[in-house]
This record gives structure tokens, sequence and C-alpha cells, in this order.
């Protein structure tokens, strides 16, 4: 079955840098897209980024332009998330989601707080 | 990034049918119509209708979706309290290059 495991969140200061991965397994990773979106706490839905198949495209949210990246590795399957200069208003469940919305990983908690 | 609109809080009674609606602009909804999720408390999103009311398998046929010019809706029939979830509408805004999200509407079933 698919499935998306997102890890490497945690508490970080106000700064630092982060980087996220999604392990996902139960099709075929290099053929989909792959999206992360990001939820803060008690609040709504917020899209980070997108990676296109063979991630030659790359388009991110204005929010998190020119200090995350997203990037995969299609012989691991894996998918990531680089996040530099964090700030308080990252803090947030970060969600890992294939290309059609059709599959959700459970998510991985970033903290950004001195 | 302008997000989509969707009502804060919709009510309505057990049995009743719901409809919720999210505008957005000729960049966005307008160009491709809206993807819906559910959220129940504590829990992932999940995939409710996407590309033209596609529903993913294991999706009750209570949920359907359309989309009319700049607003895309999802309605849903026979309430029942399992409804009772929050619900996000996104779509590409093909202008800002960029997926854009609703609020939510939280809604309750009475």
């Amino acid at each position: 079955q698919v499935q998306l495991v997102e890890s490497g969140g945690g508490v970080v200061q106000p700064g630092r840098s982060l980087r996220l991965s999604c392990a996902a397994s139960g099709f075929l990773f290099y053929s989909y897209a792959s999206h992360w979106v990001r939820q803060a706490p008690g609040k709504g839905l917020e899209w980070v980024a997108i990676i296109s198949t063979d991630g030659g495209k790359r388009h991110y949210a204005d929010s998190v332009q020119g200090r995350f990246t997203i990037s995969r590795d299609d012989s691991k399957n894996t998918l990531y998330l680089q996040m530099n200069r964090l700030r308080a208003e990252d803090t947030a469940v970060y969600y890992c989601v294939r290309e059609d919305w059709d599959y959700w990983g459970l998510g991985t908690l970033v903290t950004v707080s001195s | 990034q302008a997000g989509l609109t969707q009502p804060p809080s919709v009510s309505k009674d057990l049995r009743q049918t719901a409809t919720l609606t999210c505008t957005g602009n000729n960049d966005n909804v307008g160009n491709q119509g809206a993807a819906w999720l559910q959220q129940h408390q504590g829990h992932p999103p999940k995939l409710l209708s996407y590309r033209n009311n596609y529903r993913p398998s294991g999706i009750s046929e209570k949920f359907s979706a359309s989309w009319s010019g700049n607003t895309a809706s999802l309605t849903i029939t026979g309430l029942q309290p399992e409804d009772e979830a929050d619900y996000y509408c996104t779509a590409w805004d093909s202008s800002l290059s960029a997926w854009v999200f609703g609020g939510g509407t939280k809604l309750t079933v009475l």
C-alpha cells in the first residue's frame, strides 16, 4: 500500500536550518510530482512547495521562497525539504503529499523557538 | 499569495445537505476547478474530490463536487456526525505558479 513517512522535525532556534525527509513506498515514486504542505498549530493548510517528476521544475510559496529548497532522490524513493533561516512563523506540522493530493503522510512537527 | 475564499463555518442538521463553497479567480478555480480535502482533528487531510469531480476509491458518493466560473462547490448529502470536520479547497494558480488553499470551512452537524 502507498505510504509516505516524514521525518526530521524537531525544535530548532530561529535562524538555524533543518532538513525534512519523506520516505515513499508502495508506488512508483519517480512517476509522481510531490508537494510539501504545512499546518501551523490551530491554523489551516498552507502549500509550501512542489517538485516535478524529474526534479527539473520546482515552485515555492512566497513565504518560503529563497529559504527552503525541495529536492528528491528517486533512487532512494525520498523527498526532501531543506529549510534555512527558519523563523518562528515556520512552526508547523509539515506534510509530504503525492501529486494529486490522494496520499498524505502523517506529518512531522517543526518548532522554531529560542 | 492570495488564497481561495471559503466560509469559516457552516452548520447543518443531521441528515440534511450541506454545500460548501470555494471562490477564486480566473487564474485558479476558474481555470481548472479545485480539489477538496477533509480533515478531522488530529489527522492528516483526506482527498474527497479532484479534477472535475474525480472521487478516489473509497470516498462515498455522498460527497460530490462541482465548479462554475470562479467558484467550486462541495455538496455533502445525508449529513452524519462523522462528517463534522474541516474542509479545504485547493487549486493551481497559473499566474502565481503556485498552489493556493482556502482558509477552510468548519462543518458542524447539529
